[in-house]
């Protein structure tokens, strides 16, 4: 299977803990997305990176919340001192700008991976 | 990026057609309607997108209004496995570094009866 993996697929914390998730995306796109899901609500936006680089932050990723996408494959979420709040689907989606010819793609599909679901309780 | 409208759920007897609109009345020029589905318990899934031609692809059809003020999203013979919500966004395309995110509104569940 060449899709998005997500790692844990569930993950139950206690309030306070710190936890990790990881991501790994279609290997020849250079472009990765973190989103969170809660329930009854669509996926909500919370940064992208291009390569290496962070490029976006949304206001929802409060300092608590650390990525990482350290050689521009992989993708890291850490949530330090988890609160009950932070229960939610995250989601992590790739894509590419590049054809295989170099062609910039004309609309950036995004491929979700299964999410990693948070209990914290 | 402009807000959409959707019916919060619809129901569709097993294969007939699906139609699920979409309004999208403060769309611009340069905003694409998208479409994406969500199976319960599994990431948001690409259908289908378009500007201002309507569109079909092996999975689904949209159909875009003249005034680009609305859309509805084709399902021709709806099974079981149709059961999902539907959402429908509305985006520029921006090349270079710019993000790209997706913005989500609540979608259309739509229950597909056997």
């Amino acid at each position: 299977d060449t899709g998005v993996s997500q790692d844990p697929r569930h993950k139950i914390t206690k309030r306070g803990q710190n936890v990790t998730f990881r991501c790994d995306p279609i290997s020849e796109h250079n472009r990765l997305y973190w989103y969170r899901q809660t329930l009854g609500q669509g996926p909500e936006f919370l940064t992208y990176f291009q390569n290496e680089a962070q490029l976006e932050k949304s206001r929802l990723l409060s300092d608590r919340f650390s990525a990482e996408r350290p050689k521009g494959s992989f993708s890291t979420l850490e949530i330090q001192r988890t609160e009950q709040g932070d229960s939610a689907m995250y989601l992590c989606a790739s894509s590419s700008t590049f054809f295989g010819t170099g062609q910039l793609s004309s609309y950036n599909e995004q491929f979700f991976g299964p999410g990693t679901r948070l209990t914290v309780l | 990026d402009a807000k959409t409208t959707q019916p919060p759920s619809m129901d569709c007897a097993e294969g007939r057609a699906a139609n699920l609109p979409c309004n999208h009345s403060t769309i611009s020029g340069n905003e694409y309607v998208y479409w994406y589905r969500q199976i319960h318990s599994q990431g948001p899934q690409y259908i289908i997108h378009g500007l201002k031609n309507n569109e079909t692809n092996e999975m689904a059809s949209l159909i875009i209004t003249e005034d680009r003020k609305s859309s509805t999203l084709i399902l021709p013979h709806a099974t079981l496995r149709d059961t999902a919500v539907y959402y429908c966004i509305v985006r520029v395309l921006n090349y270079g570094g710019a993000t790209n995110k997706l913005i989500f509104g609540t979608g259309t569940l739509l229950a597909v009866q056997p």
